[in-house]
């Protein structure tokens, strides 16, 4: 059974400290690689897609990277509004299969 | 554009009632996916319609849930009767098709379920 695990469960930064957040999955073919943040009561937004081993994406203060078997989704200088939980979510033969979550804090 | 709207938000319960929920998707996608996501646990997929066909329901928890697209635009799941373990946020998503590359799912913000 494909599995997505993500890491830590848990992360609190200062402002402006830069971190990464790490999902590892389990799929063999990997169709895409997602990610999305959650905020308290709303859905899960689109972030990002990933297709194959070596692609990048950016936006803003965020950058998913992917390998062969990891997506990392780096925070450069975050800022208090990025707080949120962030999922990740593999698609192969099925439909997504999501992590459990990094719940994210970034303190002013 | 309007995203993927759930109605109820909210939805309170007592066991062995009948609850049914709602789903409109995206205009124009044709893809429409359910998820569950229960307390302390990971989302997890229910099923899939392409259009009015149930493309994938392998995760359904059991045949006390049934889920519709009529005409292939909204999406009902009714559960019926409900438990206490049915407890939790019901998530629908849509996309629209693609070929090949795997689809960008949008979600809406849920309806939080709570059996008594």
């Amino acid at each position: 059974e494909d599995q997505v695990t993500q890491s830590p469960e848990a992360l609190r930064l200062q402002e402006g400290e830069s971190s990464s957040l790490n999902c590892s999955y389990t799929v063999s073919g990997l169709r895409g690689l997602f990610w999305y943040r959650q905020d308290p009561g709303k859905g899960p937004e689109f972030l990002f897609t990933l297709y194959s081993a070596g692609e990048e994406k950016e936006k803003e203060r965020l950058k998913a990277t992917l390998t062969k078997k990891e997506s990392f989704l780096h925070i450069t200088a975050p800022k208090p509004e990025d707080s949120a939980t962030y999922l990740c979510a593999e698609e192969g033969n099925t439909p997504l299969v999501f992590g459990k979550g990094t719940r994210l804090s970034v303190i002013a | 554009e309007a995203g993927v709207t759930q109605f109820p938000s909210h939805s309170v319960i007592e066991k062995g009632q009948t609850v049914t929920l709602r789903c409109d998707p995206i205009s124009g996608h044709d893809n429409l996916y359910w998820y569950r996501r229960v307390m302390g646990k990971e989302i997890k997929f229910l099923l899939h319609f392409v259009k009015e066909s149930k493309q994938d329901e392998s995760g359904m928890p059991n045949n006390r849930f049934l889920a519709e697209r009529t005409g292939g635009t909204y999406s009902t799941l009714k559960v019926q009767p409900a438990e206490l373990e049915d407890s939790g946020v019901y998530f629908c998503a849509s996309s629209s098709w693609t070929s090949g590359t795997a689809d960008t799912q949008y979600f809406g913000p849920g309806t939080r379920l709570t059996v008594l």
